[in-house]
């Protein structure tokens, strides 16, 4: 069966300092892979998604950047954050046939 | 530009009762609606979803109506249960894209005892 694990689960970071958040998904093969975020009053939000290694799709402009080293693998990555990055990040893959997303357990990030 | 929309960020329902989550959509190109429930600190589950070619989905307590003409569905819960007090998420795609599903903001329903 697949599984898809994202962490670390809770993260408080300072303004300005880097981000790293991991995601990796087992059980399937070549999913499209996706970073959402959850901000108060906000509902979700898609960030990024990947259909193949080294193919990124940006949804927001930001500071935030994202990358897919290996076929399971999709890290979401921030050179400084910023305070209104704060948020609940999920990770999700789907088989791109459906359109079923299964999610990870999420990171909470606080920036002070 | 939000393309689905949940009109109502919250809903309380006596335990028992029927539960009335509502989502309006403006994208006619969307051909499949999923349901997800999430939890605090936890990511969203799929909960029920249709079809365009369907009107109605029945899944145990859960069942979403789908109203093309309106762009308009619903999930009913009946009976509710204090179980099922959560945010819900409305999302909505193009069956093929394979992209990404577009959430509406959710509504957090409680069921009371």
């Amino acid at each position: 069966s697949q599984t898809i694990h994202q962490w670390p689960a809770t993260l408080v970071q300072p303004v300005g300092s880097p981000l790293s958040l991991e995601c990796t998904v087992e059980g399937t093969s070549n999913p499209n892979l996706y970073w959402y975020r959850q901000a108060a009053g906000r509902g979700l939000q898609l960030l990024f998604y990947s259909v193949g290694i080294g193919q990124i799709s940006s949804e927001v402009p930001q500071n935030l950047s994202a990358s897919r080293p290996q076929d399971r693998q999709f890290i979401l990555s921030s050179k400084k954050l910023l305070l209104s990055d704060s948020g609940f990040y999920l990770c999700a893959w789907s088989s791109g046939g459906t359109g079923e997303l299964f999610f990870g357990e999420g990171s909470r990030l606080t920036v002070l | 530009d939000q393309q689905v929309k949940q009109n109502s960020p919250s809903l309380s329902v006596q335990e028992g009762r029927i539960s009335i989550l509502n989502c309006d959509y403006t994208n006619s190109m969307f051909d499949y609606f999923l349901w997800y429930k999430k939890y605090p600190a936890e990511g969203p589950t799929f909960l029920i979803s249709i079809s365009s070619i369907k009107d109605k989905n029945e899944d145990g307590r859960f069942t979403v109506f789908l109203n093309k003409s309106a762009k308009h569905l619903s999930l009913h819960i009946v009976p509710s249960q204090p179980g099922d007090s959560a945010v819900y998420f409305c999302a909505a795609s193009e069956l093929g894209s394979g992209y990404a599903l577009n959430f509406g903001k959710g509504t957090s329903l409680l069921v009371t005892p």
